[in-house]
């Protein structure tokens, strides 16, 4: 599925470290969603942007800035994460839709916080 | 919320069987999706059901709304199905959050 991109793939960093995770969709969708999916842990909505608006965060700590520039990127802005903050994250788009939307994920950053 | 159970949460098969992977939900969606996780940890769309059914190939699924349950259906199973199977559920909306289940882990042996 190459509709929906995130780079890097991997990433490992300090936990005074700063980076960002970048997705990219190509599928002409207006809503972009990251997901956090931790080891045994269900998958976690973790912000949604419609048309390039925050819509939705589900009470995310700060150490997680996310960015809407458009409505083909989305980034997530990584800082003073802790080791729990280890996991998969995935991106997702769809058509901003007043019922239903069906979602399609990029590959995912596996995130390893030292 | 929406809580969403699958079950079973394991499941191991021989090469050629057939198998039945169910999802409930604890209150009505609009937006119904059955995902495949490969070990590279990729969600592939499997199908997108609030109701019906589809097929698409050895796999179908049937979603009942009115009773609040979805079942992935996998025929003549192959080595190339293992991993986990997720289903979500949402309502839809401004927010189209999907809620999803803990998943279903297939192995599937020659």
């Amino acid at each position: 599925e190459t509709g929906v991109t995130q780079t890097p793939r991997h990433l490992v960093m300090g936990m005074t470290n700063k980076k960002s995770l970048k997705c990219e969709q190509h599928l002409g969708h207006n809503a972009m969603y990251w997901y956090k999916q931790s080891a045994k842990k269900p998958l976690e909505l973790m912000f949604v942007y419609s048309l390039e608006e925050r819509v939705e965060n589900n009470s995310v700590p700060s150490r997680f800035s996310p960015e809407c520039p458009n409505s083909s990127h989305l980034f997530l802005h990584l800082h003073t994460l802790q080791p729990e903050d280890s996991a998969l994250y995935l991106c997702a788009s769809s058509h901003r839709m007043t019922v239903g939307g069906e979602q399609y994920f990029g590959p995912g950053t596996r995130l390893t916080v030292t | 919320g929406i809580q969403v159970e699958q079950s079973p949460p394991d499941l191991i098969l021989q090469e050629g069987a057939n198998s039945t992977l169910r999802c409930n939900f604890s209150d009505s969606v609009n937006n119904l999706q059955w995902f495949h996780q490969n070990p590279w940890g990729q969600l592939i769309n499997l199908f997108y059901i609030p109701s019906g059914t589809k097929q698409n190939g050895r796999l179908s699924a049937t979603t009942v709304a009115t009773e609040r349950y979805s079942l992935l259906y996998i025929s003549s199973s192959q080595t190339t199905d293992s991993g986990v199977y997720f289903c979500a559920g949402g309502y839809g909306g401004a927010t189209n959050k999907l809620i999803f289940g803990t998943g279903t882990l297939l192995a599937v042996q020659p």
